[in-house]
């Protein structure tokens, strides 16, 4: 799975809009962008995956750039329950073969929203 | 919530004990996964299941740690003679097969006096 870069901390206003940014430049043509954010001392909570096209669901919205090597998560009107740790992850939907299930982590974005 | 329970949610244990803690995967997941998450990193896979078949385990599950899933619903992680450097939040999660988008649950945070 290709390594993701994310800067490790951000801070956002509240009522603004999020913009974290996610670079992948040795994705490959098989591998979807997945992220998910860690508030403190809770488990990690799915946001949004997407492959090549922008997606967009209630929590947050996918920007893939078109060559694929970066991503952007925005979340539209940020509050302080969106502080959180948000992580990017690259990984390719293999066939159900069993082995390599694994989600590899990084250290991802620390995000404060300030009132 | 996510439909991921794990029990108990923390465990302050003594240098050399035993201890065990529980999964409750959504119910209808066949996967399920173990992670081992310490301050200021992002969480480490360790272990995981599909149905009741341990299909991979990480060099991180020494000896000392053991997990089992036997009728492919909950799942126990176990550790023996616990060190402090085990002090760590263990995550579950869980997902259905053809689907990466694993769901996790709140954690066990195990603290190793």
């Amino acid at each position: 799975d290709a390594k993701t870069t994310q800067p490790p901390s951000m801070d956002c206003a509240e009522g603004r809009a999020a913009n974290l940014p996610c670079n992948h430049s040795t994705i490959s043509g098989n591998e979807y962008v997945y992220w998910y954010r860690q508030i403190h001392s809770q488990g990690p909570q799915y946001i949004i995956h997407g492959l090549k096209n922008n997606e967009t669901n209630e929590m947050a919205s996918l920007i893939i750039t078109e060559d694929r090597k970066s991503s952007t998560l925005i979340l539209p009107h940020a509050t302080l329950r969106d502080t959180a740790v948000y992580y990017c992850i690259v990984r390719s939907l293999q066939s159900n073969a069993g082995n390599n299930r694994k989600l590899i982590w990084g250290l991802g974005t620390s995000l404060a929203v300030n009132p | 919530d996510t439909g991921v329970s794990q029990d108990p949610r923390h465990k302050i244990t003594k240098r050399g004990q035993n201890v065990t803690f529980r999964c409750d995967p959504i119910s209808e997941h066949n996967r399920l996964y173990w992670y081992r998450q310490t301050l200021g990193q992002g969480p480490e896979f360790l272990t995981y299941f599909q149905n009741e078949a341990q299909l991979e385990k990480s060099r991180l599950l020494s000896d000392r740690f053991s997990a089992e899933r036997p009728k492919g619903s909950f799942s126990t992680l176990e550790i023996q003679r616990t060190e402090q450097g085990d002090s760590a939040m263990y995550l579950c999660a869980s997902s259905l097969v053809g689907s990466d988008t694993q769901y996790f649950g709140p954690g066990t945070r195990l603290t190793v006096l």
